[in-house]
């Protein structure tokens, strides 16, 4: 049961370099989500979609972007990193059926920008 | 907008001892509530959920119940044990059936058992 993957699981940038993280799920969920964690801030979200070919912005988007080319698929983009984005990455997804409305996490990308 | 409030840490108990994580939260719509627990080096898993008042979620002798009026799901656990230790989420979904925009999370307690 695969789940939720997230490729890679760790990565040093350097300040300015670009990097994509690559985010897979096998249960045909519409929606996927993008978070970041930080020490004290909990889990805030960066972008979302709601189905393939479809992005949104969250709570913290900025120096980010993304991409849904196909449903299973949910691709995270530094274009130009910073040491502000050093942070743990999660994806998420989930149906959007009414009664059944847990998220389901990948493993993380601990990312560091020096 | 929706928020959660929880309990910052880290709580430091004894194993075996009675454990309370306070939740409360804000919300615009009829949420439906969830802990999630993330132990070290692992992504989040969801550890109970309820989805309307008076509802108790449970697992791995973990409870919580979906306090509508006090807007809280605290979650409760009689004996803990040193592989508890871990980070717990508390999180909101609203609207409950389609929150597109996500989970609303609270900024993680972090519990250590101790031995």
């Amino acid at each position: 049961n695969a789940g939720v993957t997230q490729t890679p699981k760790f990565r040093v940038l350097k300040t300015g370099q670009s990097m994509t993280l690559l985010c897979a799920q096998d249960m045909n969920h519409e929606y996927m989500y993008w978070y970041r964690q930080d020490p004290g801030m909990g889990l805030r979200l960066i972008h979302y979609s709601v189905g393939e070919g479809t992005t949104a912005k969250g709570e913290v988007p900025d120096g980010y972007n993304v991409s849904r080319l196909k449903k299973q698929n949910f691709l995270l983009g530094l274009e130009s990193a910073a040491p502000s984005q050093t942070s743990v990455y999660f994806c998420a997804s989930k149906t959007p059926r009414r009664m059944n409305t847990e998220a389901f996490f990948g493993q993380g990308t601990r990312l560091t920008v020096v | 907008g929706d928020s959660v409030t929880q309990m910052e840490g880290p709580v430091t108990l004894s194993e075996e001892a009675f454990l309370t994580i306070n939740c409360t939260y804000t919300a615009t719509g009829y949420p439906s509530l969830f802990w999630y627990v993330q132990y070290p080096g692992e992504g989040l898993q969801l550890l109970l959920k309820a989805t309307k008042a008076d509802d108790k979620g449970s697992n791995k002798g973990f409870e919580a119940t979906y306090r509508k009026e006090t807007t809280s799901f605290h979650l409760e656990k009689g004996s803990v044990q040193v592989s508890d230790s871990a980070v717990y989420f508390c999180a909101l979904s609203d609207p409950p059936g389609g929150g597109a925009d996500g989970l609303t999370f609270g900024k993680g307690t972090h519990l250590i058992i101790q031995p």
